[in-house]
C-alpha cells in the first residue's frame, strides 16, 4: 500500500496569505496525484488531479505541482471560503488518500 | 448536471451486511467507473473498491473478502454490499465517480455521503 503523509497537519494563515500544502508519498506515484477540499458536514470536492491539472470550475489560485514523491498544493490568496481540510490522493495500485491538512484562520 | 446519492440503512447490526445504493441522476451510469469511499467520523478517506458499468470490479484488498458491489443499467444504480461488520465500520459512506478526463485518477463527482452506524 501506498502511504501518503501530508503536512502540516494544521495550518493557520490569515486571508490574502498564501498556503502551501505538502503531500509525500511512500513510493512513486507518477503523474497520479489528485487534491481535494472538504468541509464540514459536505463531501470532498475535486481540486487538482494529475498533479496540476485544475478540476472545472476550480479557479485559479489553485495550483499543484511536483513529481514522483513529493507534491504541493498551492493556494496563492486565501479567500474566506478556502478554509477547510484538503486532502491529496493517489492511485499507483489502489487509490489512497492523505490524513488531510486543516487550514484555519489565523 | 450528474448527481450521485446514497440510499440504505443508517444501522446495522454486528456481524449482518451493510448494503447501500448510489443512484445517478443528470447521466447516464454507463461508460464509467463508479467507487464507494467511506470517512469515519473525524477521520481520513478509505476507498472501498470501484465497478465499471460492464459488472467488472476492484476492490481495496484489506476489504476484499467482505465487499461486493453490484450494479443496475436500468436503474441507473450501483451497490454496496458489506458483510461481518464491527463498530469499525462505522462512517459516512460515499458514492463517486472515477473521472474520465483525470484518466480514472480521481474522482470528481460525489454523493452527499451516508452515514452509517454499526450498533446493537
Amino acid at each position: 500500500e501506498i502511504v501518503l503523509t501530508q503536512s502540516p497537519a494544521t495550518l493557520s494563515l490569515s486571508p490574502g496569505e498564501r498556503a502551501t500544502l505538502s503531500c509525500r508519498a511512500s513510493q512513486s506515484v507518477s503523474s497520479y496525484l489528485a487534491w481535494y477540499q472538504q468541509k464540514p458536514g459536505q463531501a470532498p470536492r475535486l481540486l487538482i488531479y494529475d498533479v496540476s491539472n485544475r478540476a472545472t470550475g476550480i479557479p485559479a489560485r489553485f495550483s499543484g505541482s511536483g513529481s514522483g514523491t513529493d507534491f504541493t498544493l498551492t493556494i496563492s490568496s486565501l479567500e474566506p471560503e478556502d478554509f477547510a481540510v484538503y486532502y491529496c490522493q493517489q492511485r499507483s495500485n489502489w487509490p489512497t488518500f492523505g490524513q488531510g491538512t486543516k487550514l484555519e484562520i489565523k | 448536471q450528474v448527481q450521485l446519492q446514497e440510499s440504505g440503512p443508517g444501522l446495522v447490526k454486528p456481524s449482518e451486511t451493510l448494503s447501500l445504493t448510489c443512484t445517478v441522476s443528470g447521466g447516464s451510469i454507463s461508460s464509467y467507473y463508479w467507487s464507494w469511499i467511506r470517512q469515519p467520523a473525524g477521520k481520513g478517506l478509505e476507498w472501498i473498491g470501484r465497478i465499471y458499468t460492464s459488472g467488472s470490479t476492484n476492490y481495496n484488498p484489506s476489504l476484499k473478502s467482505r465487499v461486493t458491489m453490484s450494479v443496475d443499467t436500468s436503474k441507473n444504480q450501483f451497490s454496496l454490499k458489506l458483510s461481518s461488520v464491527t463498530a469499525a465500520d462505522t462512517a459516512v459512506y460515499y458514492c463517486a465517480r472515477v473521472s474520465a478526463v483525470a484518466g480514472l485518477n480521481a474522482f470528481d463527482i460525489w454523493g452527499q455521503g451516508t452515514m452509517v452506524t454499526v450498533s446493537s
